[in-house]
């Protein structure tokens, strides 16, 4: 099954940015832009923040950007706000496995 | 505007099968493109997608859960179910239904509140 690794922390002052990585082992995560970004308030449900890379849902602040290269996706938030404080998981889709998601990304707004 | 809404049992003993329901608004379950599945999170830990069904009635299921599971729709109903077999301790998490984003999408974006299910006897 395809593992995806994401660190388990990340820090930053307001105003910073930040970014957190994701990287895959399946050869599919090289290939295709089928990766995801969801964010998670404690005590709330998860919210997509990025889809297909590097793409914004609608309301989605343009500080939060994705990108990838190789077998490594990441999610980069500017400008930091108190209200980033969350956990972030990356997703990644593949024939086999379909829907694969990260160990999960706290980041602490310092 | 899009809602999903999960409701089933709040406590389950071991061996016991869960039943979940999503009822959803909004939108057709038979809609060309829709998707519906379920996520789980234990407590403290990270996001598993368990199960989808395609408005075709097509279904698709975590390889390592998938002889456990079912997922099953009720178009009139609005209405999608997941069955999990032979419940464990270690099953004990928060349960999300989810609304894929679109027809080749692979990402979900809407969730409902998610219902937390105890394993215990």
């Amino acid at each position: 099954q395809s593992a995806l690794t994401q660190p388990p922390s990340v820090s930053g002052s307001p105003g910073q940015s930040v970014t957190i990585s994701c990287t895959g082992t399946s050869s599919e995560f090289r290939f295709y832009n089928r990766v995801s970004w969801y964010q998670q308030v404690p005590g709330t449900a998860p919210k997509l923040m990025i889809y297909e890379v590097s793409n914004r849902p609608s309301g989605v602040p343009d500080r939060f950007s994705g990108s990838k290269s190789g077998n490594t996706a990441s999610l980069t938030i500017s400008g930091l706000q108190a209200e980033d404080e969350a956990d972030y998981y990356c997703n990644l889709y593949t024939t086999n496995t379909f829907w694969v998601f990260g160990g999960g990304t706290k980041l602490t707004v310092l | 505007q899009i809602t999903l809404k999960e409701s089933g049992p709040t406590l389950v003993k071991p061996t016991q099968t869960l039943t979940l329901t999503c009822t959803v608004s909004g939108f057709s379950l038979s809609t060309s493109g829709v998707g519906v599945g379920w996520i789980r999170q234990p407590p403290g830990k990270a996001l598993e997608w368990l199960a989808l069904i395609y408005w075709d009635d097509d279904e698709r299921y975590s390889p390592s859960l998938k002889t456990r599971l079912t997922i099953t729709k009720d178009t009139s109903r609005n209405q999608v179910v997941l069955t999990m077999t032979n419940m464990d301790p270690v099953d004990t998490a928060t349960y999300y239904c989810v609304h894929r984003r679109g027809y080749g999408a692979y990402d979900f974006d809407y969730w409902g509140q998610g219902t937390l299910v105890t394993v215990s006897s």
